[in-house]
């Protein structure tokens, strides 16, 4: 149980086209998503929360016009990265939760993005 | 907001040793540490958690401690195994306020056999 699938699992594109990346919990439903970045050999780090039926809550220094997030059911959130640039080559994860009161969150598979 | 701390960095050991990963945190109202293991290019696998009215919790080889005075926590591997080597990252969360987790720097761990 609780597995949680990304798509796609990596993606090259030209500077300034956009790219979207699904996560899906394939075996429950989660009012919450979490999505994060990270840059080779580091720490994982939060870009934004996920609630279905309401808009993303982004952390400080991401930009929610970059990075829209979409959370149209309770199994899937996609996150999609406009006007890319080579900067924004990254690795990025979704996770979800169980539902209220579960705070365990588990990963999706990433997404490995490379912008030239 | 919470910043979580790691420490080593790196570490490696020899098969069978027992490997120590310290973590502390900042905001006194965390109450949820779980530890991740992520292989090179691969999704971070929960391996323990550990929520702070427990002040230890083990599950074979794995261990976790939490001493809330002094806001740190602690991953205990014992008898380590090649296969254990990985990068390992701490993380910390309050549960009343969106369940966002800060994560540590990471520890790469290497077992040598």
């Amino acid at each position: 149980g609780a597995v949680v699938s990304q798509h796609p699992s990596w993606v090259i594109c030209k500077s300034g086209t956009s790219v979207k990346i699904e996560c899906r919990s394939l075996d429950f439903q989660a009012t919450t998503m979490f999505w994060y970045r990270q840059f080779p050999k580091q720490s994982l780090m939060l870009m934004a929360t996920s609630n279905e039926g309401s808009k993303a809550t982004y952390e400080q220094g991401v930009e929610k016009d970059k990075f829209l997030i979409n959370h149209a059911s309770l199994t899937l959130s996609t996150l999609t990265v406009t006007s890319a640039h080579p900067e924004d080559s990254s690795f990025y994860i979704c996770s979800a939760e169980l539902g209220q009161g579960e705070e365990t969150q588990y990963f999706g598979p990433g997404t490995r993005l490379l912008v030239l | 907001g919470e910043n979580v701390e790691q420490h080593p960095s790196t570490l490696s050991v020899q098969e069978g040793d027992s490997a120590v990963i310290k973590c502390t945190y900042s905001d006194s109202a965390s109450n949820y540490f779980p530890w991740y293991k992520q292989e090179l290019g691969k999704r971070p696998q929960l391996i323990i958690d550990i929520r702070s009215n427990v002040g230890e919790k083990k599950d074979q080889r794995i261990a976790v401690t939490l001493n809330k005075t002094a806001k740190h926590f602690s991953l205990h591997i014992t008898e380590t195994q090649p296969e254990d080597s990985a990068v390992y990252f701490c993380a910390a969360s309050i549960t009343s306020s969106g369940d966002k987790l800060t994560f540590g720097t990471g520890t790469r761990l290497a077992v040598r056999p």
